[in-house]
């Protein structure tokens, strides 16, 4: 059971470079959130998603994309990468009625 | 300006010795859950405090939610140089949980 898979683990991109950040969870939970942590700054919450087919905005949504078309998924897209994007980024999850959310073991991205 | 204000930011004690660290808010939540993040892994729940006043243990650890569910703080007994780690605090929203920065622990052998 591997809980909450991010991949990948490292990624150095050049300003203006796309990417997608992929997280899948096999824990069957509704929710699902991307945050980024930065030093001093804590989590802060770019988008999350309370099922499939639904997504909304978090504290600092500006230059990321996200979609929801499974349970399962929920990829994190940079269109144009910013070195202002440069941060960890985690991926979690719940259940409807659980507030006990499960973090994967993060991406560290690097803009250029 | 942090919704959850930690304190202290950085915390390096030595083996045996207790602290405290603590987590304000102006906002009320409907619960609050500390978290303990080792480098390079994601955060991982220690407890969840639901009634303002509510004290809960987790060995040495106690944790307490203030009356006015907008505060808490985590007392540690006797450090532990496994207790090395950033503990996090956040509060419950609407559909969302929001962090503090956290407090850096390190207990020196």
């Amino acid at each position: 059971n591997a809980g909450v898979t991010q991949t990948p683990k490292f990624q150095v991109l050049k300003t203006g470079q796309s990417m997608t950040l992929q997280c899948a969870q096999d824990m069957n939970h509704e929710y699902m959130s991307w945050y980024r942590q930065d030093p001093g700054m804590g989590l802060r919450l770019i988008h999350y998603s309370v099922g499939a087919g639904i997504t909304d905005q978090g504290e600092v949504p500006n230059g990321y994309n996200v979609s929801r078309s499974t349970t399962e998924d929920f990829p994190l897209r940079l269109l144009s990468a910013a070195p202002s994007q440069t941060s960890v980024y985690f991926c979690g999850c719940r259940g409807a009625m659980d507030e006990k959310l499960f973090f994967g073991s993060g991406t560290q991205l690097s803009v250029l | 300006t942090q919704l959850l204000e930690q304190s202290p930011q950085f915390l390096s004690i030595q083996e045996g010795e207790n602290l405290t660290v603590y987590c304000n808010s102006s906002s009320v939540f409907s619960s609050l859950q500390w978290y303990r993040q080792e480098p390079g892994e994601g955060p991982v729940l220690l407890v969840t405090v639901v009634t303002g006043g509510e004290v809960k243990k987790l060995k040495r650890l106690t944790f307490q939610f203030g009356d006015a569910r907008k505060d808490s703080s985590l007392h540690i007994t006797a450090a532990q140089t496994g207790d090395t780690g950033l503990y996090l605090c956040a509060g419950a929203g609407n559909n969302d949980m929001r962090f503090g920065a956290g407090t850096r622990l390190t207990v020196k052998p």
